[in-house]
């Protein structure tokens, strides 16, 4: 398997404009999530997904943030508009339904996307 | 509130000495905890886990220990390696899976050769 695909690795975009964030994420796997990276709060879960139905979206900072996944093998996240406090790396990562505390529903992040907004 | 704390922004050891890295909680309802690996221009890759039930995991130069009652928990490897030069992430969740994971803000190791 590839792993988790992100698309792009690397977005520079001015304040105001829309950008959009795709995953693909390993196939079979039946939960995915979205993670922002910044310096001052580390890594923050934004919204997860289970069988492409979003279930907690309380990460999401704000109206600006929306997240869908219209299909078992594709996401979005996007912002719009965009801020400069929006510049980041966003993770999409994917795992299956396991046994709970058991190594087979760890997370698998794909590479991230790094984003800088002018 | 941060609910996972690592205060060591970074730690540089030796190769062949031991490196441990720390992690603090303050929600006890988390029961499951995780160790993330990354290199730059990467996602974060699972390290090592635990759950509340035990206090010390082993899997290979790896071992994590769990102290509930300080609600503590720490990554040993030995011997370090150049290779194991990277961000730790300590992460953190109350359902014994990986949903609604908490993570710190992770500490840079580097093992110098």
């Amino acid at each position: 398997d590839a792993g988790v695909i992100q698309s792009p690795r690397h977005e520079v975009t001015e304040m105001g404009q829309e950008v959009t964030l795709r995953c693909k994420p390993i196939s079979g796997h039946d939960y995915l999530f979205w993670y922002r990276q910044t310096m001052m709060r580390g890594l923050e879960l934004l919204i997860y997904f289970n069988n492409n139905v979003p279930i907690d979206d309380s990460g999401m900072p704000e109206d600006r943030f929306s997240a869908k996944m219209p299909n078992a093998s594709f996401s979005t996240l996007k912002i719009q508009p965009s801020e400069p406090r929006d510049s980041a790396v966003y993770f999409c990562a994917s795992s299956l339904t396991g046994t709970p505390f058991s190594g087979a529903n760890v997370l698998t992040f794909g590479a991230g996307s790094r984003l800088t907004v002018l | 509130d941060q609910q996972v704390k690592q205060n060591s922004p970074s730690l540089s050891v030796q190769e062949g000495r031991i490196s441990i890295l720390n992690c603090d909680y303050t929600n006890s309802m988390f029961d499951y905890f995780l160790w993330y690996k990354k290199y730059p221009a990467e996602g974060p890759t699972f390290l090592i886990s635990i759950s509340s039930i035990k206090d010390k995991n082993e899997d290979g130069r790896f071992t994590v220990f769990l102290n509930k009652s300080a609600k503590h928990l720490s990554l040993h490897i030995v011997p370090s390696q150049p290779g194991d030069s990277a961000v730790y992430f300590c992460a953190a969740s109350n359902r014994g899976g990986s949903e609604k994971l908490v993570f710190g803000k992770g500490t840079k190791l580097t093992v110098n050769p």
